[in-house]
């Protein structure tokens, strides 16, 4: 069973286009992220959520934002795409609030910005 | 912000010899966590000290821990073709977020 998962794994797009990436966890977590990863590795958190909190990373355009439907969920939609958007996004899940915080991850969303 | 620095940026050995890759922050921790990402997938998590422990074992690797120098070193013994991947460190701050580092590529070549 996938504990986390992501559809689409990829998704190309024109520019301007309004698009939306959804993840699931099954591992009954209280916390999901969202991350962005370059085409130079480097992993950058965009988001983390629970039923309480939601924070965003300053640096993340409002063109982003995370939708949660319930706790098991959490959906990134992104409006406005630009080519500077094109990059895996991962989303993640754990147990946070604990001294442990170990996260687990999905398989990732290619997004292609054309 | 990416508070961890790994090094080196990338690592070729030959199949069969250890592979060290350190890591470094710069506040303090509550843990510390190395994760592995095989090349197209998403990060699997391989172990986690904590800022008390000094040094921590699981099968082949081995974890270093050095609050004073805010360090951290990953080892891998006897390394294997499937032992490719990028290796990232992790710090969890005092505000229960992980702090991602840039990451190390390992190439192990047979």
């Amino acid at each position: 069973d996938t504990a986390v998962s992501q559809t689409p794994k990829y998704l190309v797009t024109q520019m301007g286009n309004d698009k939306s990436i959804k993840c699931e966890q099954n591992l009954g977590h209280d916390t999901m992220y969202w991350y962005k990863q370059d085409s130079k590795k480097f992993l950058k958190i965009m988001f983390s959520y629970n039923n309480k909190e939601l924070i965003i990373n300053e640096t993340v355009p409002n063109r982003f934002s995370p939708k949660s439907p319930d706790k098991a969920h959490l959906n990134l939609h992104i409006n406005s795409l630009e080519l500077g958007d094109s990059a895996v996004y991962f989303c993640a899940s754990s147990q946070a609030g604990t001294s442990r915080n170990e996260q687990f991850f999905g398989p990732g969303t290619r997004l292609t910005v054309l | 912000s990416q508070q961890g620095e790994e090094d080196p940026q990338a690592l070729s050995i030959q199949e069969g010899e250890n592979a060290t890759m350190n890591c470094s922050y710069k506040t303090s921790i509550n843990n510390l966590q190395w994760y592995r990402q095989n090349s197209g997938r998403g990060l699997v998590h391989l172990i986690l000290i904590r800022s008390n422990e000094r040094e921590k074992h699981s099968g082949r690797l081995r974890v270093t821990l050095d609050t004073s120098k805010k360090s951290s070193s990953l080892l891998i013994t006897a390394s294997r073709a499937a032992d490719t991947a990028s290796y990232f460190c992790a710090t969890l701050d005092s505000n229960y977020q992980l702090i991602w580092g840039a990451g190390t590529k390992l190439i192990i070549k047979p």
